[in-house]
C-alpha cells in the first residue's frame, strides 16, 4: 500500500517572501501521480498542482511549483510571493496510475500561516 | 458549469441512527469518490463509483456503503452511527481517463452525539 507523509504540521511564512512544504511517499510502483491540495478554512479542497511520475521537468503554475524527485520519493511544493489568500491547510496526495481508479492517498497536511 | 454539491451541509445525528449523504457530481462526470475526514485519521478514502458500480473500497466497516444512480448521482449512507463518525464527508468527481481532475464538493459536516 501507499503512504504519503507529511512532516511539517505547520509552517509560518512572511507575505511576500518563499515558504516550502515537504512530501514524501512510499510505492512500490513506477508510473503515478502526484498532487497538492489547498484546503482553506471553507474547507473546500482545491487542486494546487499535479506531477506525472514519469515526466522529469518539475511542474510549474504561476507562483507554485514542486520539486519532484522520484529516486528519493520526495515531492515538495514551493510558493513564492506568498499572499494572505495563501494561508490554508495544504496536502499532498498520491494517485497510482492503475487499476485503482480515483482513488487519492492523502499526507496529513501541512497548515500553512501567511504573516503579514 | 456547476460544481460538485453535497448535500446537507450540516447534519446531527444520535449515536445508533443512520444517514445519508449525497453528492451530485459535475455534470459528464461519470466517476464518484467519498472520503472522511476527522482530524485524528486525517483523509480516508471510503469508496469509489463509476457507473453505478463500485470500483474500488478503503478500509471501513461495512456500516459504510454507497450507491451511485444513473444520472452519476451518489449517496453514501452509514447505518448505526457511531460517535467516532462525526467528519467531513468530501465526494469528488472525475471524468474517468481524467487523472488530474478530481474536483471537491464543499463536504457534509456530520456531528454524531
Amino acid at each position: 500500500a501507499q503512504t504519503v507523509t507529511q512532516s511539517q504540521p505547520e509552517m509560518s511564512v512572511q507575505e511576500a517572501e518563499t515558504v516550502t512544504l515537504s512530501c514524501t511517499y512510499d510505492t512500490s510502483e513506477s508510473d503515478y501521480y502526484l498532487f497538492w491540495y489547498k484546503q482553506p478554512p471553507s474547507r473546500q479542497m482545491i487542486l494546487v498542482i499535479r506531477q506525472e511520475a514519469y515526466k522529469q521537468q518539475n511542474a510549474t503554475e504561476n507562483r507554485f511549483s514542486v520539486n519532484f524527485q522520484k529516486a528519493a520519493k520526495s515531492f515538495s511544493l514551493k510558493i513564492s510571493d506568498s499572499q494572505l489568500g495563501d494561508a490554508a491547510m495544504y496536502f499532498c496526495a498520491y494517485r497510482s496510475q492503475g487499476t485503482s481508479g480515483s482513488r487519492l492517498t492523502f499526507g496529513e497536511g501541512t497548515q500553512l500561516t501567511v504573516n503579514p | 458549469k456547476a460544481g460538485v454539491t453535497q448535500t446537507p451541509r450540516y447534519l446531527i445525528k444520535t449515536r445508533g441512527q443512520q444517514v445519508t449523504l449525497s453528492c451530485s457530481p459535475i455534470s459528464g462526470h461519470r466517476s464518484v469518490s467519498w472520503y472522511q475526514q476527522t482530524p485524528g485519521q486525517g483523509l480516508q478514502f471510503l469508496f469509489e463509483y463509476f457507473s453505478e458500480t463500485q470500483r474500488n473500497k478503503g478500509n471501513f466497516p461495512g456500516r459504510f456503503s454507497g450507491r451511485q444512480f444513473s444520472n452519476s448521482r451518489s449517496e453514501m449512507n452509514v447505518s448505526t452511527l457511531e460517535l467516532g463518525d462525526s467528519a467531513l464527508y468530501l465526494c469528488a468527481s472525475s471524468l474517468d481517463g481524467q487523472p488530474y481532475e478530481q474536483y471537491f464538493g464543499p463536504g457534509t459536516r456530520l456531528t454524531v452525539t
